[in-house]
């Protein structure tokens, strides 16, 4: 069964660096999402991109972030000058459409550590 | 507001007792609803859904029905497994035109033999 891959499955970076979390999602979807989980808070939404922008996306989802898709399989999240307190799992999903039967497929998740 | 609010967990379990986690929502509107489960080391995978009012969703021997009434979607099963311990993730769409989950905290279920 196709599903959703993410490296790495953990990162440790310090405050102030650059980091790059990597998604493959499923290979005919055409929607891709990230969310990020602090550590006993809520599974956030941060953005959604779809035909090589984004359509969607939160508050959190500030300047320090950004999203790409560099090729025809990977889709990235950059977080540029890392706090603290972005230290979180962080979720890629992706899904083939967006209405009302549109399932989003998640995968393991990245951890990401800012120290 | 917008949000999702589920039962604290943990819930612990034995085998082939009854499980009922709770879920309820705001929201303007009848947005679809849906439960994720997170298995160990695994990602958020859809267990089942709903997209409108008295639907009602099942997979795997659970099910959750969509109540307007209560604005409720609470998780059931009639008797628990081992294997359906995992954390349990109660989740709406945003809205109908867009494409963000809002997802509750999440219940971990712990299911002894």
């Amino acid at each position: 069964e196709p599903e959703v891959t993410q490296t790495p499955s953990h990162q440790v970076t310090q405050m102030g660096q650059e980091v790059i979390l990597r998604c493959v999602p499923i290979s005919n979807h055409l929607y891709f999402y990230w969310y990020r989980q602090i550590l006993g808070q809520k599974v956030e939404f941060l953005v959604s991109f779809y035909n090589n922008e984004i359509s969607e996306k939160s508050e959190i989802f500030d300047d320090q972030f950004s999203v790409e898709r560099p090729d025809g399989s990977n889709f990235t999240l950059k977080i540029r000058s890392t706090k603290l307190e972005d230290s979180a799992m962080y979720f890629c999903a992706s899904s083939a459409g967006t209405g009302t039967q549109e399932t989003q497929y998640f995968g393991p998740g990245t951890r990401l550590l800012v120290l | 507001g917008n949000s999702v609010t589920q039962m604290e967990g943990p819930v612990t379990l034995s085998e082939e007792a009854f499980l009922t986690i709770n879920c309820t929502y705001t929201a303007t509107g009848y947005p679809s609803l849906f439960w994720y489960v997170q298995y160990p080391g695994e990602g958020l995978q859809l267990l089942l859904k709903a997209t409108k009012a008295d639907d009602k969703g099942s997979n795997k021997g659970f099910e959750a029905t969509y109540r307007k009434e209560t604005t409720s979607f609470h998780l059931e099963k009639g008797s628990v497994q081992v294997s359906d311990s995992a954390v349990y993730f109660c989740a709406r769409k945003a809205n109908q035109a867009g494409t963000a989950l809002i997802f509750g905290k999440g219940t971990t279920l712990s299911v002894s033999s």
